[in-house]
């Protein structure tokens, strides 16, 4: 069971905007700014989107978005594109004795 | 930009060592920016942390895996290394190395396939 709940799956029109939610506690994500969306492709390595909550790294679009309140934070895509098809994944520090903990994943679907 | 590359074999017996090397080029596993850690993803695409190394020799494991777990660095080949023991079907995943920082991974292995066999 993972640390931190994503829903399994979201889907939407390409335009439209999409947003994954990542819940989990005080002792991670509401804990921290320390939160970080990863993408990934079938048979492809997870590629980092966003990091300290809402952080793009550089040739990373503007499409994707981070934010938090509480114990939940959110990865939103605008203008979604069919190349956003892929799943994502959260991950948060945590005071816990394992510093890392991921969501289970979401897989977006592009209608 | 860091470039890092899994490799070991890719069929393993149940009971016997798990052994992974992991290459970075593109900078030096020297630096004090990032602790190189280790990232299995299982057949249900759930992600788990292993552990990491930082420059200093310093490790850190999960504590699930804690008991079998070892990450070794040589830096003489820019290289860090990940041993699993006593290995059952449960540690059947895609191991990815990767460069990490606090509650972030930014650069990632393509990762390898590891099965343990009966």
């Amino acid at each position: 069971q993972s640390a931190l709940t994503q829903p399994a799956s979201v889907s939407g029109s390409p335009g439209q905007s999409i947003t994954i939610s990542c819940t989990g506690t005080s002792s991670d994500v509401g804990g921290y700014t320390y939160l970080s969306w990863y993408q990934q492709h079938p048979g492809k390595a997870p590629k980092l989107m966003i990091y300290d909550v809402g952080t793009r790294p550089s040739g990373v679009s503007n499409r994707f978005s981070g934010s938090k309140s509480g114990n939940t934070a959110s990865l939103t895509i605008s203008g979604l594109q069919s190349e956003d098809e892929a799943d994502y994944y959260c991950s948060s520090f945590t005071s816990s004795s394992t510093p890392v903990v991921f969501g289970g994943g979401t897989k977006v679907t592009v209608l | 930009q860091l470039h890092l590359q899994e490799s070991g074999p890719g069929l393993v017996k149940a009971s016997e060592t798990l052994s992974l090397t992991c290459t970075v080029s593109g900078g030096s596993i020297s630096s004090s920016r990032y602790h190189w850690g280790w990232i299995r993803q299982t057949p249900g695409k759930r992600l788990e942390w292993i552990g990491s190394i930082y420059y200093s020799g310093t490790t850190s494991y999960n504590p699930s895996l804690k008991s079998r777990v070892t990450i070794s660095a040589d830096t003489s080949k820019n290289q860090f290394s990940l041993t699993l023991t006593s290995v059952t079907a449960a540690d059947t995943a895609i191991y990815y190395c990767a460069s990490q920082r606090i509650g972030y991974c930014d650069y990632w292995g393509q990762g390898t396939l590891v099965t343990v066999s009966s």
